[in-house]
């Protein structure tokens, strides 16, 4: 089935470094969704990628979704304290449900 | 605006206990799944629903089942629960109809927790 890996598991930076997490999907993909878990809370949407190469920017986030639509990243710039939680990118294939990577925490070092 | 309800927001069981728990879609939400976190882990798919039938299913044990009902809320089911059972348990709901935007909207969770 399908199979969605993201890396890397965890990250720790500086406040005002950047940080970036990939994600990468066994089967072509329809859409690539991110969301962001806070400790303790539940899985929000933050973006949605759906065509070949398409670039996203929130603020001081970036999410690109490859060509062959089987890999996608996100990146933040100058990450803020207020970044920290686990991102998790989830990949849909057609009629597929949406499969979850297994999420990168990123801990911010004020 | 409305989003997804699940109720109980904790549940205590015992092993070999059984569990039911409910969720709340957000109205005119055609698509429902449920999802298994475990610690530190990722939300393990289980079981989808579209207009209320089974449209797929993930990694859901036997001793689970889950329905849609004619109200398009659903209830996840966990008999013979044991202490591996313990974990949050996420519904989403989405709307796939709309496929400009099938995000999912996930509720607080469920936490389980066997002993």
């Amino acid at each position: 089935g399908q199979q969605v890996m993201q890396i890397p598991q965890y990250q720790h930076v500086q406040e005002g470094e950047d940080f970036t997490t990939y994600c990468n999907s066994s089967t072509t993909l329809s859409n690539i969704q991110w969301y962001k878990q806070r400790p303790g809370g539940h899985p929000v949407f933050l973006i949605q990628l759906v065509k070949s190469g398409e670039v996203k920017k929130q603020k001081r986030l970036t999410f690109q979704f490859g060509e062959a639509k089987k890999n996608s990243s996100l990146h933040i710039t100058a990450t803020q304290t207020t970044d920290v939680g686990t991102y998790f990118c989830a990949g849909k294939g057609g009629n597929t449900p949406l499969v979850f990577g297994k999420g990168t925490r990123l801990s911010v070092i004020a | 605006a409305a989003g997804v309800i699940q109720s109980p927001r904790h549940l205590i069981k015992e092993k070999r206990e059984t569990a039911t728990l409910k969720c709340y879609p957000i109205p005119r939400h055609d698509t429902v799944y449920w999802y298994q976190q475990g610690p530190g882990q990722d939300p393990q798919f289980l079981i989808s629903f579209y207009e209320k039938m089974q449209s797929d299913k993930g990694s859901i044990p036997d001793r689970f089942s889950a329905q849609q009902f004619s109200d398009y809320h659903s209830e996840l089911n966990m008999s013979s629960l044991e202490l591996g059972d313990s974990a949050l348990y996420f519904c989403a709901s989405s709307l796939e109809g709309n496929s400009r935007s099938p995000e999912a909207f996930f509720g607080q969770g469920t936490r389980l927790t066997v002993v």
